[in-house]
């Protein structure tokens, strides 16, 4: 089956940028995913990208693709306090519907 | 609008009891879906509903049941709880086969298991 595989924690300073990594199997994703969590709360769609892209960038988020290596990142420029929360890549599943396949999540820190 | 809503939001449990969490959307979406998060695991899918009158299993169905009651409801049942079901439970409805795939979550439900 599918594996979705995240470092599961990351401190950063206040101001400096975050970057989040996630390594995937499935080549024929149409779509890629970044889902946060902050502490308490269900996860809420942050941004995505289309697999025929290497690189999207929205306001203070940027995702890199590297579909050869099967590596997706998300950077966060200038991170605050409140992105502190658990952050989650996530692929389609080839054949399955609507049906996503989520990463282990990295617990971000942001310390000032 | 509430978006997706789910009840209880915490609940402790014996080992042997039974019990069902309830989900509901209200956004008219066709999907929907039950998942657990467990610590260092990430979500994984229990059941989901591709639409009304509709479920099939996802990746660690065993030990829940589903019912998807009309397009607004979908209910995931413990039918006999045991300690491995302790987790945080979360439904999620989404855009009928949209692309990108956007699932809205509900707030979750914590279930302990003694």
């Amino acid at each position: 089956g599918e594996d979705v595989e995240q470092s599961l924690f990351l401190s950063v300073r206040e101001g400096d940028s975050s970057v989040i990594n996630c390594t995937y199997t499935d080549s024929s994703s149409t779509y890629l995913y970044w889902y946060k969590q902050e502490p308490g709360a269900g996860l809420q769609l942050l941004t995505y990208i289309f697999s025929n892209m290497d690189m999207k960038q929205d306001q203070r988020l940027t995702v890199l693709l590297n579909k050869k290596d099967k590596h997706l990142s998300l950077r966060i420029a200038d991170t605050q306090t409140g992105d502190s929360a658990i952050y989650f890549c996530a692929e389609g599943i080839t054949g399955g519907g609507n049906k996503l396949t989520f990463g282990t999540g990295t617990q971000l820190k942001v310390e000032l | 609008n509430a978006g997706v809503t789910q009840t209880p939001k915490f609940q402790v449990l014996k080992t042997g009891q039974s019990m069902t969490l309830q989900c509901a959307q209200d956004m008219n979406h066709n999907s929907m879906y039950w998942y657990r998060q467990d610590p260092g695991m990430g979500l994984r899918l229990i059941y989901y509903s591709a639409s009304e009158g509709t479920t099939d299993k996802g990746e660690v169905p065993n030990g829940y049941n589903v019912s998807r009651l009309n397009k607004r409801e979908f209910s995931l049942r413990l039918e006999s709880a045991a300690p491995s079901q302790t987790s945080v439970y979360f439904c999620a409805s989404s855009f009928p086969m949209g692309q990108p795939e956007t699932q809205y979550f509900g707030p979750g439900t914590r279930l302990l298991v003694l």
